[in-house]
């Protein structure tokens, strides 16, 4: 069935250096995708997202990047930060109008002081 | 309130019981969903209101699920007969109704079934 997922469960970085977190997807009927990032006991907050009709999108110290072809996401970070330490989530979003998205099982990002 | 709120922030409860959860959504936000996230995983989408239209309930996972909501309010998701396998968290998000506005979750309700 049609599913988002992720490479990695967990990822450490040295606190500084940059991340990159992975997703695929296998719904090429989505069309809108999104990264969140999750704290401890903390509901899932909006990072960035994404439109089919892109490949690369910026935010502060953030980056996505959408590979069609493959079928692939990706969640750049520039700089980690200690604060940037959670599970980051990809969603991705069939029914443009709403937020029914389903989600990717999460990588756990470790920042290394 | 600034955010979604939700109630309780921890249930225990024994197999078998009802439970009632509640969300309180940000206020004029039309849109609220209700997710439930397990044990190291990602969010299953449960139902979602908009307005006044009928409620999607194509996530719910069985009949033991039912979730209301009040106008552009509260919520309240209930589960009755609970079971082992609902121990999760259980999120609620709320949005507006303009174009590409994002959802905002509460912090969730850890329910654990003995």
């Amino acid at each position: 069935g049609e599913s988002v997922g992720l490479h990695l469960p967990t990822l450490s970085v040295q606190e500084g250096d940059n991340s990159i977190i992975n997703c695929a997807y296998s719904n090429s009927a989505s069309d809108y995708f999104i990264w969140y990032k999750q704290e401890s006991g903390k509901g899932p907050q909006f990072i960035i997202d994404i439109r089919s009709n892109m490949d690369k999108r910026q935010g502060q110290r953030v980056t996505v990047l959408l590979n069609k072809t493959v079928k692939h996401l990706s969640l750049q970070i520039a700089a980690t930060q200690p604060g940037d330490s959670a599970v980051y989530f990809c969603a991705e979003n069939k029914d443009f109008g709403n937020e029914k998205l389903t989600f990717g099982t999460g990588t756990r990002l470790t920042i290394i002081p | 309130g600034a955010g979604v709120s939700q109630s309780p922030s921890n249930k225990v409860t024994e197999k078998g019981k009802d439970v009632e959860l509640r969300c309180d959504p940000i206020s004029g936000h039309t849109a609220l969903y209700w997710y439930r996230q397990r044990l190291g995983q990602g969010l299953e989408f449960l139902i979602y209101f908009q307005g006044n239209s009928a409620p999607d309930k194509s996530g719910l996972p069985s009949d033991r699920f039912s979730a209301e909501r009040t106008g552009e309010s509260v919520s309240t998701l209930t589960i009755q007969r609970t079971q082992q396998e609902d121990s999760a968290v259980y999120l609620c998000a709320s949005s507006s109704d303009r174009a590409d506005e994002k959802l905002f979750f509460g912090s969730g309700t850890q329910l654990s079934v003995l």
